[in-house]
């Protein structure tokens, strides 16, 4: 498709089980970002990758998230062990340079709401 | 935690009305933005900036980035029903690795009952 898409839009699961969150970038896009969003907040950035390498992750709230992109394109969110206060809507973003301007924008997908019970 | 104010948190609008929203930091940034929410859906681009002083259009939006390079407002003219959103800014830092985003906590667009 066009943008980007991301795999389960809902995900219910109960407190300890781990869970794993699909994001497929628009086709061609260097940069990867993942953002968690709480209720009636604005989007926090968790984590970034330039191709298949993980260049920041200082916004994962905890050891038990992992994110990977291990061929540069679909990446996955990992959450271990999940917990209660890990319920909200994870989003992706994908972005690559304008050949026009040199700058670089993010495109968000849908996001996967996950509730934590 | 968020370093972004957005102003007001919630506000309604008539059909036709003029509005405008608000959003200040207290570190600088070099990128200002300006995306749209619906319920169920990602934020959309509305806007970017990349000047101080930069005022962009959009159609029926407005939006400036402030001088200082600390703030930035959206107006948004002759607001029509599908207006209704939430809105939020978002800045990005010349020292952000990898044009991380740092956002707005968001100004809830509502219609008046």
């Amino acid at each position: 498709g066009a943008g980007v898409s991301q795999s389960p839009r809902y995900k219910v699961a109960k407190r300890g089980q781990d869970v794993a969150l699909r994001c497929d970038p628009i086709s061609g896009h260097v940069s990867l970002f993942w953002y968690q969003q709480a209720l009636g907040q604005g989007p926090e950035f968790l984590t970034y990758f330039q191709n298949e390498a993980q260049l920041d992750k200082s916004g994962l709230p905890s050891d038990r998230f992992f994110a990977e992109r291990p061929e540069g394109s679909v990446s996955t969110l990992k959450i271990q062990r999940t917990q209660q206060e890990d319920s909200a809507v994870y989003l992706c973003a994908s972005s690559t340079p304008s050949l026009g301007t040199g700058h670089y924008e993010q495109y968000f997908g849908p996001g996967t709401r996950l509730t934590v019970t | 935690g968020q370093q972004l104010n957005q102003s007001p948190q919630s506000m309604f609008i008539q059909e036709g009305e003029d509005v405008s929203m608000n959003c200040t930091s207290s570190s600088i940034f070099n990128t200002w933005l300006w995306y749209k929410q619906d319920p169920g859906e990602g934020p959309v681009l509305l806007i970017a900036l990349y000047k101080a002083g930069e005022l962009t259009s959009n159609g029926r939006l407005t939006a400036q980035f402030g001088i200082t390079r600390k703030d930035s407002f959206l107006n948004i003219s002759a607001s029509i029903p599908s207006d209704v959103g939430i809105y939020f800014c978002a800045g990005r830092s010349a020292r952000a690795a990898g044009n991380k985003l740092t956002f707005g906590g968001g100004t809830r667009v509502l219609v008046k009952p």
